[in-house]
């Protein structure tokens, strides 16, 4: 069974709108999440990340929501812009695995 | 800037070959990792090593090992290459100690590998 779980493989959004990419998980042993950016042909590249003792992180147009009672944590990009077209995952760290990652959202800026 | 390094960015091998495929990197971390990616079933963790001569399994290590004797190169390798072992294999590497580092991982640009 999926520990954590992207449950849109692909997400289209128009230019200068809010993109939110979305991870659910069912452990709550997880105590840090990450979230990585992965163009094609290239490997993921980490984007930002966020202690479970916070519910919020922010990185300029980048911010990462966690609702630990939810156990679900989001990701939001505002304004979107073309180059932010990639496949993200999530990762989380804890559990007994140690280190999880989700299946990945592709997401499409549209113009 | 960190650097991973994977030594090819495409191979062709054939079935029963033996396969290396070779990582470095240059930021003295501790960790490395090896993944492949597949459409529809993310990142898969093949192996690991968190030290100079040791090494973890992942979640599907089955037909795969890997050596690391020296800190800044890890290699995977396939010991008798079969079709469902062609991929995208991603090469990674982070601070801290293993699993339960929350250091990001700098991660290579991989190696497109198809075995016929």
């Amino acid at each position: 069974d999926q520990q954590v779980k992207q449950n849109s493989p692909s997400l289209s959004v128009q230019e200068g709108r809010i993109s939110i990419l979305n991870c659910d998980y069912t452990n709550s042993m997880f105590d840090y999440f990450l979230w990585y950016k992965k163009y094609p042909a290239e490997g993921p590249t980490f984007l930002i990340s966020i202690s479970s003792i916070k519910d919020k992180n922010e990185d300029g147009r980048f911010t990462v929501f966690l609702n630990k009672s939810a156990k679900h944590l989001s990701l939001h990009i505002v304004p979107s812009q073309p180059g932010d077209s990639a496949v993200y995952f999530c990762a989380l760290v804890g559990g007994a695995d140690g280190l999880t990652f989700g299946k990945g959202t592709h997401l499409i800026i549209q113009p | 800037d960190v650097k991973v390094t994977q030594s090819s960015r495409y191979l062709v091998k054939r079935t029963g070959e033996k396969v290396f495929l070779e990582c470095v990197q240059d930021m003295d971390h501790e960790n490395m990792f090896w993944y492949r990616q597949d459409p529809g079933l993310g990142l898969r963790l093949i192996y690991f090593s968190y030290d100079v001569k040791m090494k973890e399994k992942g979640d599907i290590p089955e037909g795969y090992s890997v050596s690391r004797e020296k800190k800044e190169r890890f290699s995977l390798i396939l010991e008798s290459a079969s079709t469902n072992q062609t991929s995208m294999y991603l090469c990674a590497s982070s601070r801290g100690q293993g699993l339960y580092s929350n250091q990001p991982q700098h991660f290579g640009d991989g190696t497109r590998l198809s075995i016929l």
